[in-house]
């Protein structure tokens, strides 16, 4: 199975910021099928990015995934107050789906 | 709207059963493949099991094969989750996902979940 490594494992910025998020994984994604989720305590997981690179539904353009192959990036460009979360990377390219473990990007 | 509300969660001791539900409307069930993925608590994401829109394809993650059993009705627009000969390391919150297609996809609608516990 794909493995997927997510780092920093902890990101802790200040609102108005930039944050990049990175996702690796063990072997190549096929056709760039990985996708990032949000996830704040006590909620379920939201879809942010599909397709490496697409937005899903209602989800602001602060937020933008790219990469390929092994390599994928979410980026923050400014960071609000309710982007405080977790997230996630989701590889969906190879039975079975695997996830990262996260990254928590916390208020400095 | 779509909604995913599960239900039979709770307590049960080591190798005891327990089967999931989860009711959904807002959207053409029967056209979309379903997923369980679940969350021991303070910890990742773990895909469970999903089933292709008319049950032709299943497929469960190697930690559950040979005790979980997934199933839908696509008449009662539900999704189910049989798991038996639980194991402590299956406590988590189990959530119900849409898939966005009728294949093994990523998750773009997830329901609130439901916990659960399995000790002695």
């Amino acid at each position: 199975e794909i493995v997927l490594t997510q780092s920093p494992g902890t990101l802790s910025l200040s609102p108005g910021e930039r944050a990049t998020l990175s996702c690796r994984a063990s072997q190549s994604v096929s056709s760039s099928y990985l996708a990032w989720y949000q996830q704040k305590p006590g909620q379920a997981p939201r879809l942010l990015i599909y397709g490496a690179s697409s937005r899903a539904t209602g989800i602001p353009d602060r937020f933008s995934g790219s990469g390929s192959g092994t390599d994928f990036t979410l980026t923050i460009s400014r960071l609000e107050p309710e982007d405080f979360a977790v997230y996630y990377c989701q590889q969906y390219g190879s039975s079975p789906v695997t996830f990262g473990q996260g990254t928590k990007l916390e208020i400095k | 709207e779509v909604q995913l509300v599960e239900s039979g969660g709770g307590l049960v001791k080591p190798g005891g059963s327990l089967r999931l539900s989860c009711a959904a409307s807002g959207f053409t069930f029967d056209d979309y493949a379903m997923h369980w993925v679940r969350q021991a608590p303070g910890k990742g994401l773990e895909w469970v099991s999903g089933i292709s829109w008319n049950s032709g394809s299943i497929g469960y993650a190697d930690s559950v094969k040979g005790r979980f059993t997934i199933s839908r009705d696509n008449a009662k627009n539900s999704l189910y989750l049989q798991m038996n000969s639980l194991r402590a390391e299956d406590t988590a919150l189990y959530y119900c996902a849409k898939d966005p297609g009728a294949g093994w996809d990523y998750f773009d609608y997830w329901g609130q979940g439901t916990l659960v516990t399995v000790s002695s």
